[in-house]
């Protein structure tokens, strides 16, 4: 079955980089977009960047412009994201989730990986 | 702010209705039919039931609908079950940026 396994959260101060990973088995990793989406403490769903299946097209929200990296190694089935100049603004819980329909619809999802931002 | 508007909270008793809208600034919603509805429990990752404005993924119980007018989108629930009561979200993929709406908290009374 579809599994996917994020890690690399965790305490960082402001202005500091973490890099995600998210771990992808069940699926042809390689046909697939996948994006990160967060939550903070408290607070709903963010849509944060999304990355095409072959890697060539990436898209990121507003918030982390600039900021944020999302890349993926289809022979190793990983998913990355590159977090620099990080804020207290971007403490929250990261998924990576897997696309499906051909809608930006995420059909899987993993259990997320914990980044808190704090001096 | 979320550019998709949700109430914050709806409730019902077991085996009512509900529907929970999501209104869209702009062309966020309107014209487009790439909105979905996830499902979210505390503690657990988000489920997607809902996509293409009302198409259900394999396994997905038909008690949850979807339709959209105009910029509101529109999730249906009937036959309100315990299991239900959740986190609801909206989202609209639009060029190649997608959206959440704020999540409405359900409860089953």
């Amino acid at each position: 079955q579809v599994q996917l396994v994020e890690s690399g959260g965790g305490v960082v101060q402001p202005g500091r980089s973490l890099k995600l990973s998210c771990a992808a088995s069940g699926f042809t990793f390689s046909s697939y977009g996948i994006h990160w989406v967060r939550q903070a403490p408290g607070k709903g769903l963010e849509w944060v960047a999304v990355i095409s299946y072959d890697g060539s097209n990436k898209y990121y929200a507003d918030s982390v412009k600039g900021r944020f990296t999302i890349s993926r190694d289809n022979s190793k089935n990983t998913l990355y994201l590159q977090m620099n100049s990080l804020r207290a603004e971007d403490t929250a819980l990261y998924y990576c989730a897997k696309e499906s329909y051909g809608s930006g619809s995420c059909d899987s999802w993993g259990q997320g990986t914990l980044v808190t931002v704090s001096s | 702010q979320s550019a998709l508007t949700q109430p914050a909270s709806v409730s019902g008793s077991p085996g009512q209705s509900i529907t929970i809208s999501c209104t869209g600034t702009s062309s966020v919603v309107d014209g487009y039919p790439y909105v979905s509805w996830y499902q979210h429990h505390p503690g657990q990752a988000p489920k997607l039931i809902l996509y293409n404005v009302s198409k259900r993924p394999s396994g997905v119980s038909n008690r949850f609908s979807g339709s959209k007018s105009g910029n509101t989108a529109s999730l249906t629930i009937s036959g309100l079950q315990a299991e239900d009561e959740a986190d609801y979200y909206c989202s609209s993929y639009t060029s190649s940026k997608t959206v959440f709406g704020g999540g409405t908290k359900l409860t089953v009374l």
